[in-house]
């Protein structure tokens, strides 16, 4: 089946630094990806909707000068973390749909958990 | 907007008893449901989807659920469950979008399963 990779799986940061995350589809084109983050034993929570090629589409109260999201091609999406703090400490799921034949399906990524220190 | 209500934040059962994981949705459009896996510590995993036709819908891992239009539920069932079904289960709808090929997805709050000896 279709497969979505997320890199790092884990990441330690200080406080005031940026960190980069990818979601690649791997054997499909993700012309949507979406990004997620989950506290623990919480739900997910949309953080925001990415198309290739156009600015990502971000949900209320996310602030999208700190969460900067890119997706330059079909197969991958980054999300940027910036100036992180401890309270950004969560695990950021992303997610991916692709076209054709792949249907309506969505394809979630393992998963990246960030601690900041 | 759709939204997803799961009852049930825990449900205990015993080792190869039937469950039942309730899951109730809203929304003024037509939906695609899903029930999502989540094992301690990574990703998502698609147990089953209903996109159209019949309301039963068989998924991985002999998990199965129905679809009720009429009641606006989407219950994941399991006729005997085993210790390795011990893990996070989400509900989660999408409207179907304009292009048919779904939109961002709304998830419940899980259940946590957890299967005893």
């Amino acid at each position: 089946g279709a497969v979505v990779s997320q890199h790092p799986s884990w990441v330690i940061c200080k406080s005031g630094t940026s960190v980069k995350i990818e979601c690649r589809s791997l054997d499909f084109q993700a012309t949507t990806m979406f990004w997620y983050r989950q506290f623990p034993k919480q739900s997910l929570m949309l953080m925001a909707t990415s198309n290739e090629g156009s600015k990502a589409t971000y949900e209320q109260g996310v602030e999208k000068d700190k969460f900067l999201i890119n997706h330059a091609s079909l197969t991958l999406s980054t999300l940027t973390v910036t100036s992180a703090h401890p309270e950004d400490s969560s695990f950021y799921i992303c997610s991916a749909r692709g076209q054709g034949a792949v249907g309506n399906t969505i394809y979630f990524g393992e998963g990246s958990w960030l601690t900041v220190v | 907007a759709q939204s997803v209500t799961q009852l049930d934040s825990q449900v205990p059962v015993f080792e190869e008893a039937p469950v039942e994981l309730r899951c109730n949705y809203s929304s003024s459009v037509s939906v695609y449901l899903f029930w999502y896996v989540q094992y301690p510590n990574q990703g998502l995993q698609l147990l089953l989807k209903y996109l159209s036709g019949s309301t039963l819908v068989k998924g991985i891992n002999g998990f199965e659920a129905e679809f009720n239009k009429s009641q606006t539920s989407f219950h994941l069932r399991k006729p005997s469950v085993h210790i390795s079904d011990t893990a996070e289960y989400f509900c989660a709808v999408s409207d179907i979008g304009l292009t048919g090929g779904g939109n961002k997805l709304t998830f419940g709050t899980g259940t946590q399963l957890k299967v005893e000896l």
